[in-house]
């Protein structure tokens, strides 16, 4: 059954640091990974999907890659302003079942 | 202005009410979803549509009843809901319910059952 771990639960940075989300599965057969954004009492807004034949993608100052073979993926955030205070959720979508699986999230506070 | 719209944002209801939850999507999708999103737990699939079809229960109670009348459309009606049904329910959609599309979701609807 593939499950998917997101870590640290909880990260606060001062402003202007590059930092690290980190996110891995536990099934290596999946078609892609999405990586979102969710701010409090909101819905997901996303932000990368990477297919499984690629290794990374890049969005302004996010850039998130893929290693299916460990089944890791990281999303990184350059220059990080308060305003990329929310929580990141992770999901892979299953191959064996067709399903996203999410994780439990990465809630980020960037302070001034 | 998203593209998948959710109303209510927010409802409150008693445990003998019966409400509905509605979701558009102005993207052109073929295939629709509910979503639960509970304090501290992963997202879980609830129910998925595809060209107006459901391809997928994931053994929700039946005091939850999913009608999705076309492709653009879908609603979640609630009734007999317990306290712990108070959660964010979340509607996405994707071009098609297989494999490697991409999710878009909605801003929510926040229901609290009394």
């Amino acid at each position: 059954k593939q499950e998917v771990t997101q870590i640290p639960a909880a990260l606060s940075v001062p402003e202007g640091e590059n930092l690290v989300l980190n996110c891995s599965f536990t099934d290596s057969a999946i078609y892609n990974l999405q990586w979102f954004r969710q701010d409090p009492g909101k819905g997901l807004t996303s932000l990368l999907l990477i297919q499984s034949s690629q290794r990374e993608q890049t969005s302004g100052r996010l850039n998130a890659s893929l290693d299916k073979s460990s089944g890791r993926s990281t999303l990184y955030i350059a220059a990080s302003q308060p305003g990329d205070s929310a929580t990141y959720l992770c999901a892979v979508t299953d191959y064996n079942t067709d399903k996203l699986i999410f994780g439990t999230g990465t809630r980020l506070q960037v302070f001034p | 202005e998203t593209g998948v719209t959710q109303t209510p944002r927010h409802l409150v209801m008693g445990m003998t009410n019966k409400k509905s939850l509605k979701c558009e999507q102005h993207l052109g999708h073929n295939a629709m979803y509910w979503y639960k999103q509970s304090a501290k737990k992963p997202l879980e699939l609830m129910f998925v549509y595809n060209f107006k079809e459901q391809t997928e229960n994931n053994s929700v109670p039946s005091r939850f009843s999913p009608e999705c009348p076309n492709s653009s459309h879908l609603f979640l009606h609630l009734h007999t809901l317990q306290p712990e049904d108070s959660a964010l329910y979340l509607c996405a959609s994707s071009l098609t319910s297989g494999g490697a599309g991409e999710l878009f979701f909605g801003e929510g609807s926040r229901l609290t059952v009394l």
